[in-house]
């Protein structure tokens, strides 16, 4: 079966810091690029990062750079997303997601984990 | 940055056909992939580069891009469709990928 479980999430102070993982199963994880994305507490969908699939480059949402780093070993099919510096507006579910059917979208999707920024 | 376009909400009965729409910037230039999310859910991809749709979606779901506008089409809306509906797209000029502002479809 084809799958994505994320962990890491909690709850953490202003200016904290949090490490994201995203295991993945069921297929070649290593041959596709992979992505975050992010949903506030009733709002809409927002991509946060995406890594290509040797882990040589990377993009970021303008409102993370600089904060958040994303990486990925394929040795353990594993995803991960570096968070520091958080912010009450990084509250939000946090969803993996990978591009295998095409490059520019999103076809597998885990159960996301949430991150609550509060003091 | 680029900006797509959402009507918030669109009501339709059983058996008739939904469509949702999709603003951007010449977003005819761009393939654009479509979500649908349910309550408490992970996102579904329902169609993908315009008007693929992954297997195990129904032909029901379909898409179209020209100009400035995307749509995604929904026919025969069954109860189970209502759900929240995003656009994307990838914007090569920022390496960005952007969601559409999305759409609740309530069968009425």
């Amino acid at each position: 079966e084809v799958q994505l479980v994320e962990s890491g999430g909690g709850l953490v102070q202003p200016g904290g810091s949090l490490r994201l993982s995203c295991a993945a199963s069921g297929f070649t994880f290593s041959s596709y690029w992979m992505h975050w994305v992010r949903q506030a507490p009733g709002k809409g969908l927002v991509w946060v990062s995406r890594i290509n699939s040797d882990g040589s480059s990377t993009s970021y949402a303008d409102s993370v750079k600089g904060r958040f780093t994303i990486s990925r070993d394929n040795a353990k099919n594993t995803l991960y997303l570096q968070m520091n510096s958080l912010r009450a507006e990084d509250t939000a579910v946090y969803y993996c997601a990978s591009a295998t059917v095409t490059t520019y979208a999103f076809d597998i999707w885990g159960q996301g984990t949430m991150v609550t920024v509060s003091s | 940055s680029y900006v797509l376009t959402q009507p918030p909400s669109v009501s339709v009965a059983p058996g008739q056909t939904a469509r949702i729409t999709c603003g951007g910037n010449n977003i005819g230039s761009k393939s654009v992939h479509w979500y649908q999310q349910k309550p408490g859910q992970a996102p579904v991809l329902v169609v993908y580069d315009d008007s693929d749709r992954p297997s195990g979606i129904p032909e029901r779901f379909s898409g179209s891009n020209s100009g400035n506008t995307a749509t995604l089409t929904i026919s025969r809306v069954e109860a189970g469709d209502e759900a929240d509906y995003y656009c994307q797209v990838w914007d090569s000029s920022s390496d960005h990928y952007v969601f559409g502002t999305g759409t609740k479809v309530t069968v009425l």
